[in-house]
């Protein structure tokens, strides 16, 4: 079945620093693909997504880019700030299901 | 426009008590879903409610749990009795149009912690 597997957090880094997320997945078909976030005490907010191989999802300064021949969809931020610490979900869509598959989540801390 | 709310934001019973959870979705979206998160694993989808309803509920756990959405807008889903492995966090989601590209927009969530 479709599955999506992302990196084991809790992950700790300096401001400024470069963040990657890994995320790939398993999925029969051509999922869309979805970086969610969810700060503290919030609910999940769409970060960024995908709907077909090679496109490129940006926003807030976290870019992502759906490879279809390595079945992956990391998140990237070239420089974190200390707002962006949050809990990030992977997550993917097939159409004709109607339902999300999501990651486990990595918990992101950014130290000043 | 308001976004998704969920009522409680955190609810503590002890086993074998009952608790319903309520969802409000956004004005307009005929798409309700619900979601749980069991500590430190990953959000697992439980059901799908186009209007009133029940479009798939292939992932609700078993049947103490009852989702309803009458006359279309607001949905609960009932725990009864609950047992401490319903413990998580329960995501309310709701989309204009259910499709390949529909984004669904989540609410806060309910924290249930079954004593």
């Amino acid at each position: 079945g479709n599955s999506v597997t992302q990196m084991e957090g809790p992950v700790t880094l300096s401001e400024e620093a470069f963040l990657t997320i890994n995320c790939t997945y398993t999925a029969t078909g051509y999922p869309s693909l979805f970086w969610y976030v969810q700060y503290p005490g919030e609910g999940l907010q769409l970060l960024l997504k995908a709907t077909k191989a090679d496109d490129k999802g940006s926003n807030k300064g976290f870019e992502a880019t759906y490879r279809k021949e390595t079945t992956s969809f990391h998140l990237e931020k070239g420089s974190v700030q200390v707002s962006d610490s949050a809990v990030y979900f992977c997550a993917l869509y097939t159409s004709g299901t109607y339902k999300y598959i999501f990651g486990t989540g990595t918990r992101l801390k950014v130290l000043a | 426009e308001a976004g998704v709310t969920q009522f409680p934001s955190h609810s503590v019973i002890e086993k074998g008590q009952t608790v319903t959870l309520r969802c409000d979705p956004i004005s307009g979206h005929d798409n309700l879903y619900w979601y749980r998160r069991v500590m430190g694993k990953e959000i697992k989808f439980l059901l799908h409610f186009v209007k009133e309803s029940k479009q798939d509920e292939s992932g609700m756990p078993n049947n103490r749990f009852l989702a309803e959405r009458t006359g279309g807008t607001y949905s609960t889903l009932k725990v009864q009795p609950a047992e401490l492995e319903d413990s998580g966090v329960y995501f309310c989601a709701s989309s204009q149009v259910a499709g390949s590209t529909d984004t669904q927009y989540f609410g806060p969530g309910t924290r249930l912690t079954v004593l």
